[in-house]
């Protein structure tokens, strides 16, 4: 039972372009929503994090755009960059007695010059 | 500072033998994880754990045992190996004050031939 879909698996984009990553999840009681960035021999290190409450989140050239009626979340890389190639999960988690991460499938993302 | 730091980094099995993944985080951290990695699967919980003494069943928990007798350690046991066991296994850890962000150890590669 797959709980955060993500889209697409593989992403080419051009140096300077917008790279978008798109995520949508089911259960309802996610109330926290984190982007992890992975890069090739590393463990996923936390990137951007949006909760529910806030419809935009914006750290520099990363963004988050989240639709709390549609159950989807998006990530957006302005202005991408070949450092920025890498692969990109999204997640979704909910606040209880303990924290337990449902990750998407990841996308692998490629900035080429 | 280490945070959270995975042993071995790489390991070849024969099938049906039993090996030990240790992962250790110097974070004082309550929440400990082990996730498997696969192409097209994103991050897959197969363990986790609470607190010293306790573990929990994760989504995929099926061959693997797991063990925290110390706050700061997380072991994973593969008592027979089988080569649908071949991953990528990162360990993570979270405070449960903060209920957010997961660190992740650099992995370990197995297979099992």
């Amino acid at each position: 039972q797959q709980q955060v879909k993500q889209s697409p698996q593989s992403l080419i984009v051009q140096k300077g372009g917008i790279s978008i990553i798109n995520c949508a999840y089911e259960n309802t009681a996610f109330d926290y929503f984190p982007w992890y960035q992975q890069f090739p021999g590393k463990g996923p290190a936390l990137l951007i994090a949006i909760r529910p409450d806030v419809s935009e989140k914006k750290e520099g050239r990363f963004t988050i755009s989240f639709n709390k009626s549609a159950k989807q979340f998006s990530l957006h890389i302005m202005d991408s960059q070949p450092g920025d190639s890498a692969t990109y999960f999204c997640a979704a988690s909910y606040s209880g007695g303990y924290q337990k991460v449902t990750f998407g499938t990841g996308t692998k993302l490629q900035v080429i010059p | 500072n280490a945070g959270v730091t995975q042993t071995p980094k790489f390991r070849v099995l024969k099938t049906g033998q039993s090996m030990t993944l240790l992962c250790a985080q110097d974070m004082n951290h309550e929440y400990m994880y082990w996730y498997r990695q696969d192409p097209g699967m994103g991050l897959r919980l197969i363990h986790y754990s609470v607190g010293e003494g306790t573990t929990a069943k994760g989504e995929v928990p099926d061959g693997y045992n797991v063990s925290r007798l110390k706050k700061q350690n997380f072991l994973l046991g593969l008592e027979s190996a089988a080569p649908s066991q071949t991953s990528v296994y990162f360990c993570a850890s979270s405070s449960r004050a903060s209920n957010t962000e997961a660190f992740f150890g650099q992995g370990t590669r197995l297979t099992v031939v």
